[in-house]
């Protein structure tokens, strides 16, 4: 079982519509959790990070950690077009520690 | 915010020929930087981590002698593929950090390499 579980979609959503991403982990340890947004042949953007439980809305991103059930989501209100890309989750037990990455969810919203 | 500068974007050399990659941090000082390699469709594969003027820390299957990475300064860190062949064609990132808990890691734009 991997450390930090994924799903890699590909997930198609139509524009305007709310987007669910989540994962999974087993580690306890994991305090520092962060979503990144990758498009093809380039390096993944911070899009949210946050320390321990709870929620942290950025614009049209909100990211939920719920420690207890070893769960993270973000959520994408609004989507469009643009936000076409894979989006991975990542986590660390201490910051400057090396990141763990889940797979990646391959998102396509379409217009 | 943080910003990660990696150079080149792109690059085929020949084979058997070394090809050096470097990343910047422009506005912060980067205490760690991480080494990734990824595959097509795949995540991120961590390389190696390493530590400003420390003997870089390499995960297990990774060539030490083949990927030289090099953290000279706090700005400063360069992964050099040496003796490079096609089956290290990949797309490799750089990351860094400053450590504290309000940078986060902050990654480059990548490397896709190409070895003919």
């Amino acid at each position: 079982q991997k450390e930090v579980e994924q799903d890699p979609g590909p997930l198609s959503v139509p524009e305007g519509a709310i987007v669910s991403l989540n994962c999974t982990y087993s580690n306890s340890a994991f305090q520092y959790f962060m979503w990144y947004r990758q498009y093809s042949r380039k390096g993944p953007e911070l899009l949210m990070y946050t320390y321990s439980s709870g929620n942290k809305e950025d614009g049209r991103f909100t990211a939920q950690v719920d420690k207890s059930s070893k769960y993270i989501s973000l959520f994408i209100r609004d989507s469009q077009p643009s936000d076409s890309a894979t989006y991975l989750c990542a986590m660390s037990g201490n910051a400057g520690n090396m990141l763990t990455f889940g797979g990646g969810t391959r998102l396509m919203v379409k217009p | 915010g943080a910003v990660v500068s990696q150079h080149p974007s792109r690059v085929i050399c020949k084979s058997g020929t070394s090809v050096k990659i470097e990343c910047r941090s422009l506005d912060f000082q980067a205490t760690t930087m991480f080494w990734y390699r990824q595959f097509p469709k795949q995540s991120l594969m961590l390389m190696a981590t390493s530590n400003e003027g420390s003997k870089a820390t390499y995960e297990q299957g990774v060539e030490k002698d083949k990927f030289l990475i090099n953290h000279a300064s706090l700005t400063l860190s360069t992964l050099t593929v040496t003796s490079a062949h096609p089956e290290d064609s990949s797309f490799y990132i750089c990351s860094a950090t400053g450590g504290g808990s309000s940078y986060g890691y902050t990654f480059g734009s990548g490397t896709r390499l190409t070895v003919v």
